[in-house]
């Protein structure tokens, strides 16, 4: 089945305790992004990347990094977490066109 | 900066009745998107347009882009229950790089019996 797998699904930490979440498509997709969803917000890109070894910042990539070592994963890091970084983050995930496939998100809580 | 916006951002409507949402865009562009989440769920792609004048339709839900005027409408006709969801646009720019989605706030439908 087509998917992209992320995990965890719920993540509770304290302000800077290093995470990863990991982020996994098998539709050998070029593309791949992290997003996260806030109330009111909407969702806003955080990273991308076109391909392997290829990464750029989205709109709001202060606070985290990005890796794309293999085409199927895409990990999201956050070194040093703060109580502003929590939210629901989604992975997603395109062949291109614009039609993202999504992850099923992980919500996060830095305490 | 690119900026889209949905309205309305709420909406609750009885069963059997049609509605529309409405999404501007700020920039040029020709390829827009719309997205359905249910509560707790991940999101999920409904139409993709790329062409003005392009026009989606899938059952009670239909979508039509107009690009000269950056709007973009997705009409719900005789909502069913079922249809209860946040409903996101998304546009990349003109030029735009990849599938880089800016989108907008989303519009939470709530379709009561």
């Amino acid at each position: 089945e087509a998917q992209v797998t992320q995990n965890p699904r719920y993540l509770i930490t304290v302000t800077g305790k290093k995470l990863t979440v990991t982020c996994s498509q098998n539709m050998n997709h070029e593309y791949m992004s992290w997003y996260r969803q806030d109330p009111g917000l909407g969702l806003r890109q955080i990273y991308y990347s076109m391909n392997v070894e290829v990464t750029d910042k989205g709109d709001v990539p202060e606070g985290y990094k990005v890796s794309r070592k293999e085409k199927r994963n895409f990990p999201l890091i956050l070194e040093s977490p703060s109580p502003n970084q929590t939210s629901l983050y989604f992975c997603a995930s395109s062949s291109g066109g614009g039609k993202l496939f999504f992850g099923s998100g992980t919500q996060l809580s830095v305490l | 900066e690119l900026k889209v916006e949905q309205n309305p951002l709420f909406l609750s409507m009885q069963e059997g009745k049609n509605y529309t949402i409405y999404c501007n865009y700020s920039t040029t562009s020709d390829r827009l998107y719309w997205y359905r989440q249910d509560p707790g769920k991940s999101l999920e792609s409904l139409f993709v347009l790329l062409s003005n004048g392009a026009v989606k339709q899938e059952g009670r839900l239909m979508a039509s882009l107009d690009t000269k005027a950056r709007l973009s409408t997705l009409h719900i006709t005789a909502a069913v229950h079922d249809l209860s969801a946040t409903y996101f646009c998304a546009v990349i720019p003109a030029g735009g790089g990849a599938d880089g989605l800016t989108f907008g706030k989303g519009t939470h439908l709530i379709i009561q019996p």
